[in-house]
């Protein structure tokens, strides 16, 4: 069965202090790993694609990295305002139709 | 500006009133869907439609309806809501149902059954 599982469900941190968000998989074949940022009251948006194991992106404080079993989204020198929700999602070959989210990361930077 | 709008953003209903919860998208994607969101248990899928008049359920459908009678609209109708379809519902869309890249999301319609 696919799945998806985060870890942690929730992250304090100080600013400036780096920390990884974990997200575990379990899919019958790879197709695409996402990550997304949820704010409060609004809904998800759209931070990196990652499609094989080796493969890392970039956007400004953020790294996500990909292997075979899990994919790891790196906070760099946090801000306040990257306080948010991280949800990593995944899609299977063969089934491109789906999506299977995790239950996200509530990430709380304090200044 | 490019956009997924949902309508109601708040609805409180009672047991067994039908309502329906619009979602329209303005970047002529053929792929939609519907999610909701559940404390703990992360974004689920409803329903999704591939294009018009194709539609599919996903994990959680029972209770729910879909039609796909345009390209930019895809209402989600619940005939008889009961309690446990209270929820945060999210809409998104992408330019195919084939394409490997990013959801768009409408700004999520909460949900209240009494």
């Amino acid at each position: 069965e696919d799945q998806v599982t985060q870890s942690p469900e929730a992250l304090r941190l100080q600013e400036g202090e780096s920390s990884s968000l974990n997200c575990s998989y379990t899919v019958s074949g790879l197709r695409g790993l996402f990550w997304y940022r949820q704010d409060p009251g609004k809904g998800p948006e759209f931070l990196f694609t990652l499609y094989s194991a080796g493969e890392e992106k970039e956007k400004e404080r953020l790294k996500a990295t990909l292997t075979k079993k899990e994919s790891f989204l790196h906070i760099t020198a946090p801000k306040p305002e990257d306080s948010a929700t991280y949800l990593c999602a995944v899609q299977a070959i063969g089934n491109f139709n789906k999506f299977y989210f995790g239950s996200g990361t509530k990430l709380n930077v304090k200044p | 500006e490019a956009q997924v709008t949902q309508n109601p953003r708040y609805l409180i209903t009672v047991t067994g009133k039908k309502l329906t919860v619009t979602c329209s998208q303005n970047m002529n994607h053929e792929y939609m869907s519907w999610y909701r969101q559940d404390p703990g248990l992360g974004l689920r899928q409803i329903y999704y439609s591939m294009n018009v008049e194709v539609t599919d359920k996903g994990d959680v459908p029972e209770g729910y309806k879909v039609s796909r009678k345009e390209k930019r609209n895809f209402p989600l109708i619940l005939e008889s809501p009961s309690p446990n379809q209270t929820s945060l519902y999210f809409c998104a869309s992408r330019p195919r149902a084939a394409d490997t890249g990013e959801l768009f999301f409408g700004e999520g319609s909460r949900l209240t059954v009494l």
